[in-house]
């Protein structure tokens, strides 16, 4: 069966950081891209990252450009990222998505919370 | 940016209507699109991609349609488990967009 199960939300106050993880089993993760998304309460998706299997091609949403790393360990079948100079209105839960075009497998989610 | 506009944003219907949804993009995406249904509390769960294409697993009486910058999604016959909201997403290019939703509520 595939599984994607995040890792890593929390509370952060504005300007700092935090890392989160993606597991990927019942599948072979090195063959596939993979996203982040993310969803604000009470609002839609937001795609925010892709890479690509071999790491080779990477993209973001502009408003996270700069600030947030995607990644990802295919000996370890894990995905990141990385979030630095996190703001409120980064608030949201945090879904890891298979595919490189339509996202067929998303995860369960991890919530990210920017409060002071 | 591409802008991908749903209409309705919120629908009332009854177990067994058909139910059309659809999705308008701000240029053409040829047919990679997708379409996307979610429930309170759960990760969106793919159910056309390509447009048209039926994502392994899904209902038959799903269906999709549409190329360039104007797209449908057809329920044929409601069942209560359908009762959720939907999102078009492109896949043409980065940043991927998706539309503003569409709430399918019980009438």
């Amino acid at each position: 069966e595939v599984q994607l199960v995040e890792s890593g939300g929390g509370l952060v106050q504005p300007g700092g950081s935090l890392r989160l993880s993606c597991a990927a089993s019942g599948f072979t993760f090195s063959s596939y891209s993979m996203n982040w998304v993310r969803q604000a309460p009470g609002k839609g998706p937001e795609w925010v990252s892709y890479i690509s299997s071999s790491s080779s091609m990477i993209d973001y949403t502009d408003s996270v450009k700069g600030r947030f790393t995607i990644s990802r360990d295919n000996a370890k079948n894990s995905l990141y990222l990385q979030m630095n100079s996190l703001r409120v209105e980064d608030t949201a839960v945090y879904y890891c998505a298979r595919g490189a075009r339509e996202l067929s497998k998303w995860g369960q989610g991890t919530l990210v919370s920017v409060s002071s | 940016d591409i802008q991908m506009t749903q209409s309705p944003s919120s629908v009332s219907a009854s177990v067994g209507d058909r139910l059309t949804i659809t999705c308008r993009a701000s240029q053409d995406i040829s047919n990679w699109l997708a379409w996307y249904q979610q429930k309170p509390g759960m990760a969106p769960k793919l159910l056309i991609y390509a447009a048209s294409s039926l994502q392994s697993g899904v209902p038959s009486r799903f269906s999709g349609s549409g190329s360039g910058t104007d797209f449908t999604l057809t329920i044929s016959s409601l069942q209560p488990e359908d009762f959720a909201t939907y999102y078009c997403q492109q896949a043409n290019s980065f940043p991927r967009t998706f539309g503003q939703g569409t709430k399918v509520e019980i009438k």
